[in-house]
Parts: structure tokens; C-alpha cells; sequence
């Protein structure tokens, strides 16, 4: 079956610091995976995405992300978070010249001061 | 100019009543969709559209009605409303075989009384 995990519902971290989100997926084809971001009350903003080739790619918001087909994963990193980066999480998987996007459940972020 | 636009923004009715909710997308897009995000933030597909043909229906209650008049928009139609039915409704776009990249609608969130 076609699924996407996100573990953690929510994350806290001090601003400056680190993050990483977690993501695994399970996907009979080869997929397209990408992250969305949603702020409070807005709808979902495009971070990155994985189509094909290097497996660490960037995004917007100093955003980055690396596919490890061997653990189904794409976790998603940033090295420096900043207060504005508190919002809800997504991941997502698709398949090229499909139809159907499959989210995961979401992963809420808290950036305290 | 906004990619994609979803009226209204909010919509508050009571049981029973018959809503609309309408999403224009200028990107020149041949596919649509509609997602529905429940309280507690999980997004699921419930329409896509391409080139105004229903794709995929995903058991969605008889009682929701999309209507695809030409490529660039895609309204819902909700008959009988239920309490259930109380969500943030999300259009989105993409080209699939090209991007295969969904860009969101800011969302339309229905309270049914």
C-alpha cells in the first residue's frame, strides 16, 4: 500500500539551531517526493522536491532534503532555524504522470526564543 | 497575481444547506484537485480533474459534486451539509507528466452549524 509516515507530530527547537523532520514512505514505483510547508490559516507552500538524480536537494527558506531509496526516507534538514520557520509540515509522494499525491500526517514545528 | 484562488475564504451554514465553493487556477494547468484537511491537519484527496475529466473520486459521499467547466477551474459543489463535513477545503493544480508539482489554493474553510 501506498503510504507516508511522518513520526513526529510535533517538533520544538531553539531558534538557531538544527532540525531535522522525519519522512518514510512506501511506494510500489519509483517515486517523486516533496515537501510542503503551511503556515497558520494559509495553504500549502512548495519547499522542495525529488524527481531524479543527486539525492540531496535544496529548497526555498535555506531548506534541504536527501532520499535514501534504502530506507525509504526523505528527511527533510535545515541547519539554522529561524522563528519564522514555525509551522506545519508535510510530506508528500507521487509518482511522475500520476494523479494522486499522497501527504503524510503532518509534523508541527515550535521555534522558541 | 494569484495562482491559484479559491472563493470564499470562509463559509459558515447550517446542516442541510447546499454550498458552493469555486477555484480558478492561471497556470495554465491541465490537471485540479480537491483536498479536504480535517482538524487535526491531515490532508486527503478527494477529486482530480484533468483536462475537465474526473480522474480520481476518492469515495467521497455522493453528496459533493465537483464541476470542471473548463481547464482552469474546478468548483464543489456540497449538497445536504453534515457536521462532518466542517473542514479546510484545498484546491490544487498541477501538469502532470511535466512538473507533476501541485501548487494550493489559500484554502476555504466551511463550518457547518
Amino acid at each position: 500500500a501506498q503510504s507516508v509516515t511522518q513520526p513526529d507530530i510535533h517538533i520544538t527547537v531553539s531558534e538557531g539551531a538544527s532540525l531535522e523532520l522525519r519522512c518514510n514512505y512506501s511506494y510500489g514505483a519509483t517515486p517523486y517526493l516533496f515537501w510542503y510547508v503551511q503556515s497558520p490559516g494559509q495553504g500549502l507552500q512548495l519547499l522542495l522536491k525529488y524527481f531524479s538524480g543527486d539525492t540531496l536537494v535544496q529548497g526555498i527558506k535555506g531548506f534541504e532534503a536527501e532520499f535514501k531509496r534504502s530506507q525509504s526516507s526523505f528527511n527533510l534538514r535545515k541547519p539554522s532555524v529561524h522563528w519564522s520557520d514555525a509551522a506545519e509540515y508535510f510530506c508528500a509522494v507521487g509518482a511522475a504522470g500520476g494523479f494522486k499525491t499522497i501527504f503524510g500526517a503532518g509534523t508541527r514545528l515550535f521555534v522558541k526564543a | 497575481d494569484t495562482a491559484v484562488s479559491q472563493t470564499p475564504k470562509y463559509l459558515v451554514t447550517q446542516m442541510g444547506n447546499d454550498k458552493s465553493i469555486k477555484c480558478e487556477q492561471n497556470l495554465g494547468h491541465d490537471t485540479m484537485y480537491w483536498y479536504k484537511q480535517d482538524s487535526k491537519k491531515f490532508l486527503k484527496i478527494m477529486f482530480s480533474y484533468n483536462n475537465k475529466e474526473l480522474i480520481i473520486n476518492e469515495t467521497v459521499p455522493n453528496r459533493f459534486s465537483p464541476k470542471s467547466p473548463d481547464k482552469a477551474h474546478l468548483n464543489l459543489h456540497i449538497n445536504s451539509l453534515e457536521l462532518g463535513d466542517s473542514a479546510v477545503y484545498f484546491c490544487a493544480s498541477s501538469q502532470v507528466g511535466v512538473t507533476d508539482t501541485q501548487y494550493f489554493g489559500p484554502g476555504t474553510r466551511l463550518t457547518v452549524l
